[in-house]
């Protein structure tokens, strides 16, 4: 199984700051990394798929970056509702797993 | 609009079982592969199953594998998912996604306690 370790646990910011989450993974994924929002009682959405591309109706502030095993997810300025739990998952095989998650709160 | 819709969750004893199911809208089921994830109170996602768009390629984790079967119909639109041999540590909301996981349901709750 490919273990996901998303860092930092808690994230605290303010909106307007730049927010950067990491991902690493225990063997490389390729680029079959893809990343989710959740917020309270609400269903995960996918913001970005296949490392860097953004899923549809995700905003430009919201990117994505790495291959092999080390991931990073950017919110360029940060807004209101991007305060949420953040997932990592990889789907280099059939066998998918989630990292941790990273909850990014306001400051 | 694309849609999923869960159902079936409910308050079971450990041990029973309990089936659920996940109706598609707005797309046809048989040309997509699906999943299920869930969510136990206050933790992350877990990737329980998944089937593929014909039915011919299915893969568990390992918490529930031997345990649950995920099947569907694709006449009906609909993704199942049998769970056997119930525990406490089932207990979450379970969620059907599409096969990129771009569209998911609001999840159905099932809790496991005797």
């Amino acid at each position: 199984e490919i273990v996901l370790t998303q860092s930092p646990v808690t994230l605290s910011l303010s909106p307007g700051e730049r927010a950067t989450l990491s991902c690493r993974a225990s063997q490389s994924v390729s680029r079959y990394l893809a990343w989710y929002q959740q917020k309270p009682g609400q269903a995960p959405r996918l913001l970005i798929y296949d490392a860097s591309n953004r899923a549809t109706g995700i905003p430009a502030r919201f990117s994505g970056s790495g291959s092999g095993t080390d991931f990073t997810l950017t919110i360029s300025s940060l807004e209101p509702e991007d305060f949420a739990v953040y997932y990592c998952q990889q789907r280099s095989n059939w066998l998918i797993t989630f990292g941790q998650g990273t909850r990014l709160e306001i400051k | 609009q694309v849609q999923l819709v869960e159902s079936g969750g409910g308050v079971v004893q450990p041990g029973t079982s309990l089936r659920l199911s996940c109706a598609a809208s707005g797309f046809t089921l048989s040309s997509n592969g699906m999943h299920w994830v869930r969510q136990a109170p206050g933790k992350g996602l877990e990737w329980v199953a998944v089937i593929s768009y014909d039915g011919s390629d299915i893969y568990y984790g390992d918490s529930v594998r031997g345990r649950f079967t995920i099947s569907r119909d694709n006449s009906k639109n609909t993704l199942y998912l049998q769970m056997n041999s119930l525990r406490a540590e089932d207990t979450a909301v379970y969620y059907c996604a599409k096969d990129a996981m771009d569209v998911w349901g609001k999840g159905t709750t099932v809790t496991v306690s005797s």
